[in-house]
């Protein structure tokens, strides 16, 4: 199946540990992002990377650093982690090099639901 | 600035009749697209239709239609014939072009329950 798919589904896990939440897609699309949903749903970027570079860095704690080892993939990783950081994180990517009259919205991945306690 | 403004927290529909979510923006970017998405209770983000800036005629998909107005920055969302299925929390979002980095900007949501 084509699609974004991200790992894991939900994450429970105590203040002050490190995590990773791993995103791959196989539509090859040259660009991917994380995105964070807050207990109110709403949906902030936090990153993006285009061909395995970093373009959009919004401001988050630097406790959250995104990797990429090729186009495919986009992992985030998060020290030391605090009670807000309590979200559904989603995974998204898209083709960005394309004409003004096609669809280039974004494929999202079924989201990350970490729970801090 | 907020660049997408949903006003409709919540709305309720009976089933099969029509429901219009609101859906304003704002740029001064002359290329972006516009989007709507379906986020139901399982929590998955699903994609519902597309307007492109320049595109001439309202988009439809099926039993959605974007009802695009220009002049006024208004990207309202029309599900016809509402079923059950469709209650979910629907998200307008906005892409603009490079000066952006083709971000997708989002609005805060409306949440549709339809009635039996």
């Amino acid at each position: 199946d084509t699609a974004v798919s991200q790992t894991p589904k939900y994450l429970v896990t105590q203040m002050g540990n490190d995590k990773s939440i791993k995103c791959e897609q196989n539509l090859g699309h040259d660009t991917m992002y994380w995105y964070k949903q807050d207990s109110k749903k709403f949906l902030k970027i936090m990153f993006s990377y285009n061909n395995k570079e970093l373009i959009i860095n919004e401001t988050v704690p630097n406790r959250f650093s995104p990797k990429s080892p090729d186009k495919a993939h986009l992992n985030l990783h998060i020290n030391s982690l605090e009670l807000g950081d309590s979200a559904v994180y989603f995974c998204a990517s898209s083709q960005v090099h394309l004409g003004d009259r096609v669809n280039y919205g974004y494929t999202f991945g079924s989201g990350t639901r970490l729970t801090v306690v | 600035a907020q660049k997408i403004t949903q006003t409709q927290p919540g709305m309720f529909v009976q089933e099969k009749e029509a429901v219009t979510l609101d859906c304003t923006y704002d740029t001064s970017d002359p290329s972006y697209g516009l989007f709507w998405y379906k986020q139901p209770s399982s929590g998955e983000m699903i994609f519902l239709i597309y307007q492109g800036s320049y595109d001439q005629q309202n988009a439809t998909e099926g039993r959605y239609s974007l009802n695009f107005q220009k002049a006024r920055k208004s990207a309202n969302l029309v599900i016809s014939a509402s079923q059950l299925g469709d209650s979910a929390m629907y998200f307008c979002a906005m892409r603009e072009g490079p000066g952006s980095d083709y971000k997708l900007s989002f609005g805060a949501g409306t949440t549709v329950t339809v009635r039996a």
